[in-house]
């Protein structure tokens, strides 16, 4: 079974330009969460997706935004981007019942974003 | 707004040490997560616990739910042990699910051969 696919690997910006981050969960897992890792804040939740919907939103300007698609894929986009949005990214999927919340998440390798 | 405190922040020890990482958190919880990271980023979990214990081969992790405390412990530590280990704590909301994960800081393990 593939594991959580991350794309691309490494991305440069320019401040005020954004980004647009994909991810493809494993297959038959309806979640997708998002998380930004940093030296200074370490590991913070961005927002999880399950079945195309918003269910949790971390403490993040509207800057960041997200979707999924109806395969399960999500992406994560990052408008007017500045320094302090330098960091990997990362999302994980899960398999999440309808009415469960706690099940093993499963990492991607990230994304490092480096803004200039 | 859960408070994740992970100790120590870095731990040296020499292979075949028994090594204990520490989480406390500061409100209740639906699930406990202990994440490995190494070089480069990726993120392994290890283990997702709510209450009790569990083992997996040379890995124990523990929750005390009362005393809202967990560790993680390593038996005969080996170089490759050598990581970042990350507590992540899940709280349910006031809408009857749970929220996103909280993180503690890591903590950085060397095991020296």
């Amino acid at each position: 079974k593939a594991g959580v696919t991350q794309t691309p690997r490494y991305l440069i910006k320019t401040r005020g330009q954004q980004v647009t981050l994909s991810c493809s969960p494993i297959s038959g897992h309806r979640s997708v969460s998002w998380y930004q890792q940093t030296p200074g804040q370490g590991l913070q939740f961005l927002f999880e997706y399950f079945s195309e919907t918003q269910r949790n939103k971390g403490n993040f300007p509207g800057r960041f935004s997200g979707r999924q698609f109806s395969n399960s894929r999500s992406e994560m986009n990052v408008s007017t981007l500045e320094l302090g949005d330098s960091a990997l990214y990362l999302c994980a999927s899960r398999w999440l019942g309808v009415s469960s919340y706690n099940s093993p998440l499963h990492f991607g390798n990230g994304t490092r974003l480096t803004v200039t | 707004k859960n408070e994740v405190e992970q100790s120590p922040q870095n731990l040296t020890a020499q292979e075949g040490e028994f090594i204990t990482i520490n989480c406390s958190y500061s409100v209740g919880i639906s699930a406990l997560h202990w994440l490995q990271q190494h070089p480069g980023g990726g993120i392994v979990s290890l283990f997702m616990l709510s209450s009790g214990k569990k083992k997996h081969g040379r890995l124990i992790a523990t929750i005390n739910i009362q005393e809202k405390h967990s560790s993680l412990h390593i038996t005969a530590s080996h170089p490759r042990d050598s990581a970042v280990y990350i507590c992540a704590v899940r709280s349910p909301n006031s809408g009857g699910g749970a929220d996103g994960l909280t993180f503690g800081k890591g903590t950085h393990l060397i095991i020296q051969p």
